[in-house]
């Protein structure tokens, strides 16, 4: 089966630098994904990584190391408009599927 | 960007009735959409993968005669409550990844709140 852990709440300051863990198992790896939902809205995407090291987009980024099955996204710059749920989810590839796997969801709060 | 669509958005219906949601990808063809269901505050849940001209495939513990999933066309893809019960309610969201294109990112559509009496 698959597995995702990631912090269920974080808070930060507006203006400040944070960063959502996720830790994965699962057999069929291919990559790792991170999604932004805000409430009573669909998600959307944000970045996708399939091999090591950091992949930048604006305010965004996120970091993939496949040899610790950890990964991480940072947003800089925090604005209130952050403020929603990340998922990070995993491309899972076997022999009979290929799907997407999302984790539970970390809630960030900012404070003003 | 590419585009989903989910009809409806939001359903009540009594308990025993059966419910279609649609989901539509707009200007893109989607070889394989896929179907979530999502608790308040909780993480989605694949439910299954739908692919075009093919049976969808169950993740397990969904029941497959109670949601009925039909992928007819590249842009089309249906899933059917059966016989909805107050349990069933939920918010169902679609996804949809493009032909050719990254199955990595996944265009979702906007979502559709089930609610049964």
């Amino acid at each position: 089966g698959q597995s995702l852990e990631q912090p269920s709440e974080v808070t930060a300051v507006e203006g400040a630098i944070v960063q959502i863990n996720c830790t994965y198992q699962t057999s069929g790896f291919y990559g790792l994904s991170w999604y932004q939902q805000h409430d009573g809205g669909a998600p959307t995407f944000l970045s996708y990584n399939a091999l090591d090291g950091l992949e930048e987009t604006g305010r965004f980024s996120s970091f993939l190391s496949r040899s610790d099955s950890y990964g991480y996204l940072l947003l800089q710059e925090l604005q209130m408009k952050d403020s929603a749920s990340y998922f990070c989810a995993v491309r899972d590839v076997t022999n009979r599927d290929d799907k997407i796997i999302f984790g539970k969801g970390t809630r960030l709060h900012i404070l003003p | 960007g590419a585009v989903v669509s989910q009809h409806p958005s939001r359903v009540i219906c009594k308990s025993g009735t059966s419910v279609k949601i649609e989901c539509r990808s707009l200007d893109f063809q989607a070889t394989t959409m896929f179907w979530y269901r999502q608790f308040p505050k909780q993480s989605l849940m694949l439910m299954a993968t739908s692919n075009e001209g093919s049976k969808a495939t169950y993740e397990q513990g969904v029941e497959k005669d109670k949601f009925l999933i039909n992928h007819a066309s590249l842009t089309l893809s249906t899933l059917t409550v059966t016989s909805a019960h107050p349990e069933d309610s939920s918010f169902y969201i679609c996804s949809a990844s493009g032909l050719g294109g990254s199955y990595n990112e996944q265009f979702f559509g906007p979502g559709t709140r089930l609610t049964v009496l």
